[in-house]
């Protein structure tokens, strides 16, 4: 079993819709909780960061962890064309290396 | 200019052939790292330096070596590459004190590899 889970897609949704992404992961010593965005032929890009549980809002985009289910979830809202990339969940504990998801693609067609 | 660079951007080598991957950052961040991405596989780390004289292993370092010769440059090599190594490599940074700042890693924009 794989220490991070996420679902790969692809998600089509249209354009104005709320996108919800997800991880999972077993691993119940971490606590920094980070979601990267990957345009095609770009390298990830931070999006979000949280540290423990909670929620954290930025514009459209709302992280949600939830450490005693073992899941963190990503929300868009109003989703724009612009959006479409593939994002990353990514996870660490005390031994500063991240653990990453193995992405999900989003398209947001107009 | 971009914080973190990476040449070459493509390459395209043959099995059994020697190849370095560079990079270099100017975001003064000690932590430096190389990832290889893979369909279905996401990022795995290769291999992490924390500072100059510190070189540790990742997940999948078989067949690979680096250099960190200067704060600002980590090299990736390929003794002698095949073609499973075929892959997307990027190159991220970290610093090490501040919050979150260890686990907010800056990537470069990669390099696209074909083994023949």
């Amino acid at each position: 079993q794989k220490e991070v889970e996420q679902d790969p897609g692809p998600l089509s949704v249209p354009e104005g819709a709320i996108v919800s992404l997800n991880c999972t992961y077993s691993n119940s010593a971490f606590q920094y909780f980070m979601w990267y965005r990957q345009y095609s032929r770009k390298g990830p890009e931070l999006l979000m960061y949280t540290y423990s549980s909670g929620n954290k809002e930025d514009g459209r985009f709302t992280a949600q962890v939830d450490k005693s289910s073992k899941y963190i979830s990503l929300f868009i809202r109003d989703s724009q064309p612009s959006d479409s990339a593939t994002y990353l969940c990514a996870m660490s504990g005390n031994t500063d290396k991240l653990i990453f998801g193995t992405g999900t693609r989003l398209q947001v067609f107009p | 200019d971009a914080d973190v660079t990476q040449t070459p951007r493509n390459r395209i080598t043959k099995t059994g052939k020697r190849i370095m991957l560079e990079c270099s950052q100017t975001k003064g961040h000690d932590r430096m790292y190389w990832y290889r991405q893979d369909p279905g596989l996401g990022l795995r780390l290769i291999y992490y330096s924390f500072d100059v004289k510190d070189i540790n292993k990742g997940e999948i370092s078989d067949g690979y070596s680096v250099s960190r010769q200067a704060q600002a440059k980590f090299s990736l090599s390929l003794e002698s590459a095949i073609p499973n190594q075929t892959a997307l490599y990027f190159c991220a940074t970290s610093a090490s004190v501040g919050t979150g700042a260890r686990e907010t890693q800056y990537f470069g924009p990669g390099t696209r590899l074909l083994v023949l």
